[in-house]
């Protein structure tokens, strides 16, 4: 088993559409808590930053944390085609971070 | 506006052949880390330097890659001799090692082994 699992998707919505992108972990010792956005033929960008159990907003950005369940989710509300994009959840393990394999996701107008 | 610079942008070369790829990490930040990305594998860490020394390469395939900080602005990372199974997106990216890492990509080398 992978430390950090992801769906791949593809997963396309309508504009304006809420989407829900999840991913599970297995180490119950991480701490840090990371969602990149990756566009094509670019390098992932930081998106949110999460440390420990609960949620964070940031504008149309919610990202949750449920440590119980080793759960990881981004809630994106009034999806635009401009999120398009891939998304990757990360954790920490050390240094370095721990990447999902990311969900695509397309939204259209 | 800061950012990880990475060259080249795009690599075809051909079996056997050495490559190099250079980054150069955001002035300030202390450690750079090198990830591979395939559609397969997804992201994987291949190695990080902290301070230009090298913490961890164990992701690297140690006959074959070898990553170097020549000084504080220049990480390079070298396959000797590459191989199609080397083809990749090859991201580097730098943080400023708090402990807290918050990692700063660059836009990759697309290498192509053919």
């Amino acid at each position: 088993q992978k430390e950090v699992e992801q769906d791949p998707g593809p997963l396309s919505v309508p504009e304006g559409a809420i989407v829900s992108l999840n991913c599970t972990y297995s180490n119950s010792a991480f701490q840090y808590f990371m969602w990149y956005r990756q566009y094509s033929r670019k390098g992932p960008e930081l998106l949110m930053y999460t440390y420990s159990s609960g949620n964070k907003e940031d504008g149309r950005f919610t990202a949750q944390v449920d440590k119980s369940s080793k759960y990881i989710s981004l809630f994106i509300r009034d999806s635009q085609p401009s999120d398009s994009a891939t998304y990757l959840c990360a954790t920490q393990a050390g240094t370095a971070l721990i990447f999902g394999k990311g969900t695509t996701l397309s939204v259209s107008s | 506006d800061a950012r990880v610079t990475q060259t080249p942008r795009h690599k075809v070369t051909e079996m056997g052949q050495e490559v190099t790829m250079r980054c150069q990490p955001i002035l300030g930040h202390n450690t750079v880390f090198w990830y591979r990305q395939t559609m397969m594998q997804g992201l994987e860490l291949l190695a990080y330097f902290r301070n230009r020394a090298p913490l961890d390469d164990s992701g690297m395939p140690k006959d074959r890659f070898s990553a170097e900080m020549p000084d504080a602005t220049l990480a390079t990372l070298k396959i000797q001799p590459s191989e199609p199974r080397d083809s990749a997106v090859y991201f580097c990216a730098s943080a400023l090692g708090t402990g807290n890492e918050k990692l700063f990509f660059g836009s990759g080398t697309q290498l192509s082994v053919l």
